[in-house]
């Protein structure tokens, strides 16, 4: 079984110009998560889709940061402009449907590193 | 609000020592404990879980144990190998149903 892919690995930018992250969950799967790693830190919760809507969106920066996730499967990250202190490993995860269980364990992609000049 | 502490890295260590990483969280209420693993080039894998006091979590050698009364959850493995060189994020999952992550533990294991 496919894990969850996460395109492009990598990307350097330049200030001001827009980027944008790419990831499909495990089949199945109907929440999904965007994270942000920064060096030498844990991962920090972005957002949280249940299907297509956005359940837990308080940590992503919405003046530049925005993210959908059409028709409940696939998703795309889009941050505009960026900026310096937006480098980091941006990492997408997704798990069964919460309500169905105690837990539903996370299964992480290998994420996209960004490296804003 | 909930949190993570972790013994900062890098650990490095002789093949076959024994290998501790402390691990203490703040949180309110009753969490849930995760152990996970990072190889490199990879992404964040589930090593082992705890969901209630006094639970043993174990996987592939390693093992940690929710401890209530200190608010901890060590990981440790009797013999490491070469493969086991990594990062190791300790993390809780609380009410909110949120994973926090502690900040990570690189584990070098020299042959």
């Amino acid at each position: 079984e496919a894990g969850v892919v996460q395109s492009p690995r990598y990307k350097i930018i330049e200030k001001k110009q827009p980027v944008a992250f790419w990831c499909n969950p495990i089949s199945g799967h109907n929440t999904l998560y965007w994270y942000r790693q920064n060096l030498g830190q844990g991962p920090e919760l972005l957002i949280r889709y249940e299907n297509e809507e956005a359940v837990d969106d308080s940590q992503l920066p919405k003046d530049r940061f925005s993210a959908e996730r059409l028709k409940g499967v696939d998703s795309t990250l889009k941050i505009q402009p960026a900026e310096l202190g937006d480098s980091a490993v941006y990492l997408c995860a997704s798990s069964l449907d919460p309500q169905r269980a105690s837990y539903n364990e996370q299964f992480f992609g290998p994420g996209t590193r960004l490296t804003v000049l | 609000g909930n949190s993570v502490t972790q013994m900062e890295g890098p650990v490095t260590l002789s093949e076959e020592a024994f290998l501790t990483i402390n691990c203490t969280y703040t949180a309110t209420g009753y969490p849930s404990l995760f152990w996970y693993v990072q190889y490199p080039g990879e992404g964040l894998q589930l090593l082992l879980k705890a969901t209630k006091a006094d639970d043993k979590g174990s996987n592939k050698g390693f093992e940690a144990t929710y401890r209530k009364e200190t608010t901890s959850f060590h990981l440790e493995k009797g013999s490491v190998q070469v493969s086991d060189s990594a990062v190791y994020f300790c993390a809780l999952r609380g009410a909110t149903n949120k994973l926090i992550f502690g900040t990570g533990t690189l584990l070098a294991v020299q042959p």
